[in-house]
């Protein structure tokens, strides 16, 4: 079935290091992916998508792009802050359906 | 502004007991979500909502009751069947089914005493 897997954390950075988060992911014909970020507290918000092979998802110096070959979307920041300290989703809704299918997520820490 | 309130933020319940959380969105939005949260297994969809008097079962089903008499209102009862409600729970719109953008609100947490 349609799945998401994401690296497991927590991960804990400090302020001005880069940032990978790697999310693979398993579905039948070609689905849209997306990361969203969850802040202490709160709801999901949406971070970034893509929604076809190739593109690229950028928001807040945030990137990820839609690799098919490899059924990739991992999620880099080249210089984090403490801001950025939550935990981040990663999800796809196939196109022949309509639920999203959630990673279990990733803690992500950034101390000063 | 627009947006998903949920209610109530923290709830206390005694086993065997019903509770009924409450999601309430104004942003115009056909289809709407219940997701459960726990630890180290993301969010697994409860019940969804396409229109108004309609809503199908998600994974996790069980245990679980919902209604759509109204556009803006998709409340979430957890029944005493549920074996294990503890959790955070997580209601969310989209603007039609299918849609690429999941509104969330900030979520209720229940705890079974």
């Amino acid at each position: 079935g349609d799945s998401v897997t994401q690296m497991e954390g927590p991960v804990t950075l400090s302020e001005e290091a880069f940032l990978t988060i790697n999310c693979t992911y398993t579905a039948t014909g070609y689905p849209s992916l997306f990361w969203y970020v969850q802040y202490p507290g709160e709801g999901l918000q949406l971070l970034l998508k893509a929604t076809k092979a190739d593109d690229k998802g950028s928001n807040k110096g945030f990137e990820a792009t839609y690799r098919k070959e490899t059924t990739s979307f991992h999620l880099e920041k080249g210089s984090v802050q403490v801001s950025d300290s939550a935990v981040y989703f990663c999800a796809l809704r196939t196109n022949t359906g309509n639920q999203f299918y959630f990673g279990t997520g990733t803690s992500l820490t950034v101390i000063p | 502004d627009g947006g998903i309130t949920q209610s109530p933020k923290y709830l206390f319940r005694k086993e065997g007991q019903n509770v009924t959380l409450s999601c309430e969105q104004n942003l115009n939005h056909d289809a709407m979500y219940w997701y459960r949260q726990d630890p180290g297994q993301g969010l697994r969809l409860i019940y969804y909502s396409q229109i108004v008097n309609d809503f199908q079962k998600g994974d996790i089903a069980e245990g679980y009751s919902v209604s759509r008499e109204k556009k803006e209102s998709f409340p979430l009862t957890v029944t005493s069947a549920q074996k294990n409600p503890t959790a955070f729970y997580l209601c969310a719109s989209s603007i039609k089914a299918g849609a690429n953008v999941l509104t969330f609100g900030a979520g209720s947490r229940l705890t079974v005493l």
